[in-house]
């Protein structure tokens, strides 16, 4: 049974169009994360969300937004893709917020403009 | 802030010989420690972690770490290396109490295993 969750596992879309990438966790966790690998592998975190919270990194473009309908799912919404967008962004939840405890993580989606 | 160096981008080693991975830490908090494995085409998985108990951190798969303060170092070792576990290695530090900085990631060690 999946821990965290991610679909879908490919996109490929063309430039300016707007998607989503939706993620569920069934671990009960306090926390989600959203993090976006670039092309030479390095992780960066996007958004943290706990409890209603939401912290932004502030390097992320505001066509950038996440959406959360309850604990368990945190989706990423991308409006007007552009090509520097391509990356695999990962999803991931905790136990809680304080950064005791591991993060988990979904396989990824491997976001691709064209 | 927080930060991580890999002083590693690529190690290479013999199957049955040990593996290190060097990982330096700056953190103005009290840290807790990560590696996370990445396989080709996969997720990220948690070898072990350090969050201030033992010094000496045994994971899955054999690998062990130690955290030294006074170094600022958790490098990664291995007895003997396996072919698979060719894959992408990364530090990580979190800020005790949690908050902003969320992890934060070095950027990778690619370890490779020569038959």
């Amino acid at each position: 049974d999946t821990a965290v969750s991610q679909t879908p596992k490919y996109l490929v879309t063309q430039m300016g169009n707007d998607k989503s990438i939706k993620c569920e966790q069934n671990l009960g966790h306090d926390t989600m994360y959203w993090y976006k690998q670039d092309s030479k592998k390095f992780l960066k975190i996007m958004f943290s969300y706990n409890n209603k919270e939401l912290i932004i990194n502030e390097t992320v473009p505001n066509r950038f937004s996440p959406k959360s309908p309850d604990k368990a799912h945190l989706n990423l919404h991308i409006n007007s893709l552009e090509l520097g967008d391509s990356a695999v962004y990962f999803c991931a939840s905790s136990q809680d917020w304080g950064g005791l405890t591991e993060a988990f993580f979904g396989q990824g989606t491997r976001l691709t403009v064209v | 802030a927080q930060s991580v160096t890999q002083l590693d981008s690529h190690v290479s080693v013999s199957e049955g010989t040990p593996v290190l991975l060097r990982c330096n830490y700056s953190s103005s908090y009290s840290p807790s420690l990560f590696w996370y494995v990445q396989h080709p085409n996969k997720g990220l998985q948690l070898l072990l972690k350090y969050t201030s108990a033992a010094t000496l951190v045994k994971g899955i798969n054999g690998f062990e770490a130690e955290f030294k303060k006074s170094e600022t170092s958790f490098h990664l070792t291995k007895p003997s290396a396996h072919m698979s576990d060719a894959a992408e290695y990364f530090c990580v530090v979190s800020k005790s109490g949690g908050g902003a900085d969320g992890l934060t990631f070095g950027k990778g060690t690619h370890l490779i295993i020569q038959p």
